[in-house]
């Protein structure tokens, strides 16, 4: 299976504290990316790392990629209610084939 | 931006009938659309890979005569599920890739389309 892991898979913290999470996979990629899913809904891009880049930031987000690892991080800074959500890392291969991660369950309490 | 529509959003199906689900890039063209279907709490699995034109590529494990993909135009790409049972019952969600894209690798992902088959 080319699906990615992920953990922890499930995380819970208070308002105004920093979630991290990780995703490990197998494959050679062309880039990873990760989104986030609301319960029952689609998917919404949050950020894309391409095989070259080892860190990238995009507002609270900050996302490392070690491909001598195969290895990446999600970090959310200040995390908010609203920030609930499962988190999935996606890995593109060439063709833009998208393996995803196991995925991260993540509340943040009010 | 880029749109990519799913229909429909929601459907319940009788087990043993078949069942389309539409996907369309709504304002850009797609050679390539890609099908994926998520079980409840579970993550997105790749089902095949659909070229506008020509057959689809399946994932193995994945029975193409029973998802059959069809991606007769650049801006559409059908998934059938023929003889539906229960256990086909899923989140099924596509994405589309841009034709033409300066950034090389423009994924735009549908809202997903929930089937239940009773």
């Amino acid at each position: 299976s080319q699906q990615g892991e992920e953990d922890p898979q499930a995380l819970s913290i208070q308002e105004g504290e920093n979630a991290t999470m990780n995703c490990s996979y197998k494959t050679s990629i062309n880039n990873l990316q990760w989104y986030r899913q609301n319960s029952g809904r689609g998917l919404v891009h949050l950020i894309l790392i391409r095989s070259n880049e080892r860190e990238k930031h995009s507002g609270r987000l900050r996302v490392t990629l070690d491909t001598s690892k195969k290895s990446s991080s999600l970090l959310i800074t200040a995390s908010r209610a609203a920030d609930t959500a499962s988190y999935f890392c996606a890995m593109a291969n060439t063709g833009n084939q998208f393996y995803f991660g196991t995925g991260t369950s993540l509340t943040v309490i009010p | 931006g880029a749109v990519v529509s799913q229909h429909p959003s929601r459907v319940i199906c009788k087990s043993g009938t078949s069942v389309k689900i539409e996907c369309r890039s709504l304002d850009f063209q797609a050679t390539t659309m890609f099908w994926y279907r998520q079980f409840p709490k579970q993550s997105l699995m790749l089902m095949a890979t659909s070229n506008e034109g020509s057959k689809a590529t399946y994932e193995q494990g994945v029975e193409k005569d029973k998802f059959l993909i069809n991606h007769a135009s650049l801006t559409l790409s059908t998934l059938t599920v023929t003889s539906a049972h229960p256990e086909d019952s899923s989140f099924y969600i596509c994405s589309a890739r841009e034709s033409v894209s300066l950034s090389g690798n423009t994924i735009y992902f549908g809202e997903g389309s929930w089937l239940t088959v009773v």
